[in-house]
């Protein structure tokens, strides 16, 4: 069965400071799909970024940044010169069966930026 | 980009009673929803996906006669509670994806509270 573990369950950061979030994942599908998520405390998802398995180029969207390596199973989120509007709750998901299927969250990483 | 509604974004109820929650995609037809449940500080479990037309399968430990979903039509999903129980109190969020994609588009969640 698929699962998603983030082990980090709060990090806290003085803005200004580069944060990493962790994601490992396991599946025996081979081709699913890998996103993030960010929920801010009114309770909406907001969309990050969807990656297919087979595409495992790095990619970067202003301050953030994603590593995704099949080979440890892993898709880090890194975002670099942090900000207080950055603070929520961080969520990594797979989706199997190409993508069709619901998605598996994991348990979600508590950022904190400080001022 | 698609937007998908819900209603109502919090209501609250008498143990006992039943509560319908709606979830709408407004400029797609939606082949596929999703329902996801989100306890307090806690991750969002898929509860059952439904397919236009068709009964929805429920994942593992959802009880389908409690979680009543019905898919009618291409823009409209409901998930109904019944019999509510204070342990029904959670964050209900839908996703939608349409024909031939495997992008999912997320509600912006139902806050449901039994006293």
């Amino acid at each position: 069965a698929q699962k998603v573990t983030q082990a980090q369950t709060e990090i806290s950061v003085v803005e200004k400071e580069d944060v990493t979030l962790d994601c490992v994942y396991e599946t025996r599908d081979t081709t699913y799909y890998l996103f993030w998520y960010k929920q801010p405390p009114s309770g909406e998802l907001v969309f990050l970024i969807r990656r297919n398995s087979f595409d495992e180029q790095n990619e970067i969207s202003g301050r953030y940044s994603w590593n995704f390596q099949k080979s440890t199973s892993s898709f880090n989120f890194t975002i670099t010169a942090s900000q207080v509007v950055d603070s929520a709750v961080y969520f990594c998901a797979l989706s199997e069966e190409g993508g069709a299927d619901g998605l598996t969250f994991g348990k979600g990483t508590h950022l904190i930026i400080q001022p | 980009g698609a937007v998908v509604s819900q209603h109502p974004s919090r209501v609250i109820c008498k143990s006992g009673t039943s509560v319908k929650i709606e979830c709408r995609s407004l400029d797609f037809q939606a082949t596929t929803m999703f329902w996801y449940r989100q306890f307090p500080k806690q991750s969002l479990m898929l509860m059952a996906t439904s397919n236009e037309g068709s009964k929805a399968t429920y994942e593992q430990g959802v009880e389908k006669d409690k979680f009543l979903i019905n898919h009618a039509s291409l823009t409209l999903s409901t998930l109904t509670v019944t019999s509510a129980h204070p342990e029904d109190s959670s964050f209900y969020i839908c996703s939608a994806r349409g024909r031939n994609s495997y992008e999912q588009y997320f509600g912006p969640g139902t806050r449901l509270t039994v006293t």
